[in-house]
């Protein structure tokens, strides 16, 4: 199985300020990398696909990037309503995997 | 709008099954042409994916989990199902069900989940 390994596994950071979340595959994945956002008590949100590709409807202050085994996801300016837990998910190969979630808070 | 919703047991007893389904709605035939999936999430941790099936019926499975699983399809009712057996309390979570949308991005295609269902909680518990 490919391990997904996010860091951090928590964060804070004040309203405006750039905010990166780190995903690392074991093994190289290609840009097979999606990214979902997690708000407590509700369902995944689609952000990202292909590794850098915005779903549509996500605002442009998420961004993604990276290939192989290293991908980022940058919020350029967070906003009181990005307060959610993040999750990678590879789909290079089955088994679909998981990476942990960076929770993100506000300072 | 396509829209996704789980339905089902909230209490499972220990050793019994556990079957959910999704009906997908929104859309005539909009089982058609994508692979649909199961993702659990147990209370307070990650995200782990259970399952898919293609619209014709072919499914992949998560190894750690592939003993006790079966995922069916019923394209004339726009449903997928879920069937997990012999369940534990560490099976007690909250239950989704997810549609995999494919496109075309940097010439590769990309199966990926676009649309979620809200998810249902499954408690294993006597």
């Amino acid at each position: 199985d490919i391990q997904m390994t996010q860091s951090p596994s928590s964060m804070s950071a004040f309203v405006g300020d750039r905010v990166t979340i780190s995903c690392r595959a074991s093994q190289g994945i290609s840009n097979y990398l999606a990214w979902f956002q997690q708000k407590p008590g509700e369902a995944p949100k689609s952000l990202i696909y292909g590794a850098s590709s915005l779903q549509s409807g996500v605002p442009s202050r998420f961004s993604g990037t990276g290939s192989g085994s290293d991908f980022t996801l940058t919020i350029s300016s967070l906003q009181p309503e990005d307060i959610a837990t993040y999750y990678c998910q590879q789909y290079s190969t089955y088994p679909l995997t998981f990476g942990g979630g960076t929770k993100v808070e506000i300072k | 709008q396509l829209r996704l919703q789980e339905s089902g047991p909230g209490l499972v007893k220990p050793s019994e099954t556990l079957s959910l389904t999704c009906t997908v709605s929104g859309d005539s035939s909009v089982i058609t042409g994508y692979y649909w999936g199961w993702i659990r999430q147990p209370p307070g941790k990650g995200l782990e994916w259970i399952g898919n099936i293609f619209y014709s019926g072919t499914t992949y499975y998560n190894p750690s989990l592939e003993s006790r699983v079966t995922i069916s399809v019923d394209t004339s009712k726009n449903q997928f199902s879920l069937k997990l057996n012999s369940v534990t309390a560490a099976d007690t979570a909250v239950y989704y069900c997810a549609r995999r949308y494919s496109t075309t991005w940097r010439f590769s295609t990309h199966w990926y989940f676009d649309l979620w269902g809200r998810g249902t909680l499954v408690a294993v518990s006597s």
